[in-house]
């Protein structure tokens, strides 16, 4: 079954303390992407991948790193975690990044106390 | 970059009506056009897209159409049912100042009223 996988599903966590939220597809896609989503503020992307090794910071990007080893995985890490990184987290993942639908994972709900 | 506004942000309608939702885009060269729905709890998922070559698509209940002159494109949802309640978002394709993707639009929660 072609999907997009996120873990973990719900992380409370506090101030500082680092974290790595996992994203992967099985869809052979070159374009990854995280985004956040919070309320009256639609999905606002953090970070997107065009291929391995490559990345590059979309709209809102401080605060957050994102690395692209295989093509499968691309993973979101908070180095140093604070409070309005409070959100909904969505990892997607598409064939190109313009033109074809972005299939999107299940989503990670963070609480930074 | 690519701004995309959507309205209403709310739209609350009788079960069997029709529901419009409309978005504007600023990019005279976006070519494509997607609607995404999420319903509570769940991820967005594509319900249906339009490329820039034609005006309107259909499928089933749900239609997208698109008028380049005035850059705006809207969701038509006929025939209301209990399930269309959910959050809908538009986007259109961005590239430009490090960035690439799509942008969205902060989303209408539709409400369907029995």
């Amino acid at each position: 079954e072609a999907q997009v996988t996120q873990n973990p599903r719900y992380l409370i966590t506090v101030t500082g303390k680092k974290l790595t939220v996992t994203c992967s597809q099985n869809m052979n896609h070159e374009y990854m992407s995280w985004y956040r989503q919070d309320p009256g503020l639609g999905l606002r992307q953090i970070y997107y991948s065009m291929n391995v090794e490559v990345t590059d910071k979309g709209d809102v990007p401080e605060g957050y790193k994102v690395s692209r080893k295989e093509k499968r995985n691309f993973p979101l890490i908070l180095e140093s975690p604070s409070p309005n990184q409070t959100s909904l987290y969505f990892c997607a993942s598409s064939f190109r990044p313009r033109a074809y639908e972005q299939y999107f994972g299940p989503g990670t709900r963070l609480t930074v106390t | 970059g690519e701004n995309v506004e959507q309205h209403p942000s709310t739209l609350s309608v009788q079960e069997g009506d029709s529901a419009v939702i409309k978005c504007t885009y600023s990019d005279s060269a976006s070519n494509y056009f997607p609607w995404y729905k999420q319903e509570l709890g769940k991820r967005p998922q594509l319900i249906i897209d339009i490329r820039s070559n034609v005006g309107e698509k259909k499928d089933q209940r749900i239609a997208v159409t698109l008028n380049k002159t005035a850059k705006h494109f809207s969701l038509h949802i006929t025939e209301t049912q209990p399930e269309d309640s959910a959050v809908y978002f538009c986007a259109a394709p961005y590239s430009g100042g490090g960035a690439d993707g799509l942008t969205f639009g902060k989303g209408t929660h539709l409400i369907i009223q029995p």
